[in-house]
């Protein structure tokens, strides 16, 4: 089964600056998608951005870019010149390439709870 | 306008009531999903619906029971829950299951259950 670790519970950064949330995930299926949602305290979940397993570049969507490592199974979101806009939980997800039902689901993390300081 | 849209934003419900949370997505997407999100856990997929099929997470209590009229409307009828059932329910859509194909979410329901 999949499994994605967030081992940050919450992490501060001081406007301008750029953070690393880190994101680890299990499995053992080749063939995969990691993306990365932003909560904000209103609850809607907002997509970021997205990695898959044969990219061969590291994704990046304006200030947002992903480390993304494969042999140590590891997919970091960078934020850099961090905004007080950007304080909100971050969440980890990955789907898996299933031919079956199971490729519809997305398995998060527990998520980070990113504070910008002014 | 969000592309999906819940209702009601917040309830508040007794043990004994019977109430339902609604999710409409305006975006033409092919697939809709019930997520159950407390505190301090991962995200949990409930419930999936697409053209070809309904996928459930089999330890869902029978308590929660979807309906999904048409590619649209989805909705969560809510039966005898219990307090640990308080939490945030999040739906969500996506155009289809490719592997990079993202879900768009709705601002979700705050259940708390009395």
């Amino acid at each position: 089964a999949q499994k994605i670790t967030q081992t940050q519970p919450g992490m501060f950064v001081q406007e301008k600056e750029a953070v690393t949330l880190d994101c680890t995930y299990d499995t053992s299926d080749p063939s995969y998608g990691l993306f990365w949602y932003k909560q904000p305290s209103s609850g809607e979940m907002i997509f970021l951005i997205y990695q898959g397993s044969y990219d061969q570049q590291n994704a990046t969507e304006g200030r947002y870019s992903l480390n993304f490592q494969k042999a140590r199974k590891s997919a970091n979101l960078v934020i850099s010149a961090s905004q007080l806009g950007d304080s909100a939980m971050y969440f980890c997800a990955m789907r898996l390439a299933y031919s079956g039902a199971g490729s519809y689901q997305l398995t998060f993390g527990k998520g980070t709870k990113l504070s910008v300081i002014p | 306008e969000t592309g999906v849209t819940q209702t009601p934003r917040h309830l508040v419900m007794g043990m004994t009531n019977k109430k339902s949370l609604k999710c409409e997505q305006h975006l033409g997407h092919n697939a809709m999903y019930w997520y159950k999100q407390s505190a301090k856990k991962p995200l949990e997929l409930m419930f999936v619906y697409s053209l070809e099929e309904r996928v459930e997470n089999n330890s869902v209590p029978s308590r929660f029971s979807p309906e999904c009229p048409n590619s649209s409307h989805l909705f969560l009828h809510l039966h005898t829950l219990q307090p640990e059932d308080s939490a945030l329910y999040l739906c969500a859509s996506s155009q289809d299951r490719g592997l990079g194909t993202e879900a768009f979410f709705g601002q979700g329901t705050r259940l708390t259950v009395v």
